[in-house]
């Protein structure tokens, strides 16, 4: 069965770098994901493709300070030099199969 | 640039159905699948279906068989979503989202979101 699992929450300091981890279910691991940020108050927005290999590509304006990468079944989000507006839920999705799946999400708290 | 642009908040009766519109611009629909996702208050990103909106071929999440129907009207580059036999719990904001490509592949851009109410 193809689950994603995030952790429900994570923190770091502004002006910090925070990694977010979004791991496959046993058998999918070669599954891209895509990583989506929700602001409070706001609707999803999509930051980026992320490949088995590490490539990722980002959506449009997007900046820098977010980036991808991928280690066997963990795909992952880096947010460096953190600002307060990069509090936010952050879900990772994946599809295959016609199907398409969710993480249940991470809330980061910028401290 | 591409937008989604959704029908406005509804209200609802239990038992009741709700159609959800979202008109899409700045790409031709068809050249691109449509999800639909919902977010419940206090809850995550849930998906409920695609629409391929060339063929108008559909697929469903289970919990969501025979409740939802996903249909588009290309002439005017919309998307619907109707659910029926609404319940408490089907209380949640819903997105319409397209997809990256031409398949059922990840979310790229989304709509405002439309909140739907069902209560008594």
């Amino acid at each position: 069965q193809l689950v994603l699992t995030q952790s429900p929450s994570a923190s770091a300091s502004l002006g910090a770098s925070v990694k977010l981890t979004c791991t496959l279910s046993s058998g999918h691991s070669t599954y891209a994901i895509a990583w989506h940020q929700l602001q409070p108050q706001k609707g999803p927005r999509y930051l980026m493709k992320v490949n088995s290999d590490g490539s990722h590509t980002k959506g449009d304006g997007i900046p820098d300070r977010f980036s991808g990468s991928s280690s066997g079944a963990e795909r992952y989000l880096t947010i460096s030099s953190l600002k307060s507006e990069d509090e936010a839920d952050y879900y990772c999705q994946t599809w295959g199969t016609g199907i398409v799946v969710f993480g249940g999400g991470t809330k980061l708290t910028v401290l | 640039q591409v937008q989604l642009v959704q029908s406005g908040a509804e209200v609802k009766k239990p038992g009741a159905s709700v159609k959800v519109s979202c008109r899409a611009s700045g790409y031709v629909l068809s050249d691109y699948y449509m999800h639909w996702v919902r977010q419940a208050p206090g809850q995550g990103l849930e998906w409920m279906g695609w629409i391929n909106p060339t063929s108008g071929d559909t697929k469903y999440a289970q919990k969501f068989h025979g409740r939802v129907t996903l249909t588009r009207a290309t002439s005017i580059s919309t998307a619907y979503m109707e659910l029926s036999s609404l319940t408490s719990d089907d209380t949640a904001v819903y997105y319409c989202a397209r997809a990256n490509s031409y398949g059922p592949t990840n979310c790229d851009s989304w709509g405002q979101g439309t909140l739907v109410s069902v209560s008594s």
